[in-house]
């Protein structure tokens, strides 16, 4: 089955630093690959996702690249705040099976 | 549109008892996917319903089993609950299946005593 290995596992930056987090997925077929955001007590929320036809999405401070070549993804956050401390998880899914497969997570702190 | 709801938000039971979740998806949204979050595991894929059938099943014992009713509603249910199935159940509903975003409930924060 797919495997997603996410890195760091933690990451500390600067108010207004950027922010990069690195995902590897094992299944050639996966096609669909999602960001989500999980706020201490809160929900996972998707912020954003790139779909295999496209190699870079972005969105205000948000950006995802896409290198499907080497099944490899990253989230870059630019000028970050305060508010973007949370944790990440990326995800992988496509093919014949349509499980959304996790990676396991990368807590951001912004230190103001 | 509301989003996604699940009952009860927390839940302690002891060993060896049964608990039953429940889900309730956006409007018009067909697939329903359960979660187990363990600090130490992160987001483990449980089981998807669609149009009331299992389409897919994680890597956990047979404990761990779930539904669909025809208005997309699903409930998953744990038997003979071992202190390891302490965790926070997270569902997530999707209009469609593959590629889809998944739009997550708030969880339902299990603890077995």
């Amino acid at each position: 089955g797919e495997n997603v290995e996410q890195h760091p596992s933690t990451l500390s930056v600067q108010e207004g630093d950027s922010a990069v987090i690195k995902c590897t997925y094992s299944d050639s077929a996966s096609n669909y690959f999602p960001w989500y955001k999980q706020e201490l007590g809160k929900r996972p929320q998707l912020i954003i996702d790139i779909r295999s036809n496209v190699g870079e999405k972005k969105d205000q401070r948000i950006a995802v690249t896409l290198n499907k070549t080497a099944k490899h993804f990253s989230l870059h956050i630019t000028e970050t705040q305060p508010e973007d401390s949370a944790v990440y998880f990326c995800a992988a899914s496509g093919g014949s099976n349509y499980k959304l497969t996790f990676g396991k997570g990368t807590l951001l702190t912004v230190n103001p | 549109k509301a989003g996604v709801t699940q009952t009860p938000r927390y839940l302690i039971k002891t060993r060896g008892q049964q608990v039953t979740l429940s889900c309730s998806p956006i409007s018009g949204h067909r697939s329903v996917s359960w979660y187990q979050q363990t600090p130490g595991q992160g987001l483990q894929f449980l089981f998807e319903y669609f149009s009331e059938t299992q389409r897919n099943k994680g890597n956990f014992p047979g404990r761990f089993s779930g539904r669909q009713f025809s208005n997309s509603r699903s409930e998953m249910n744990v038997s003979t609950l071992e202190l390891g199935d302490s965790a926070l159940y997270l569902c997530a509903s999707s209009l469609y299946r593959g590629g889809e975003t998944q739009y997550f409930g708030p969880g339902t924060r299990l603890l077995v005593l």
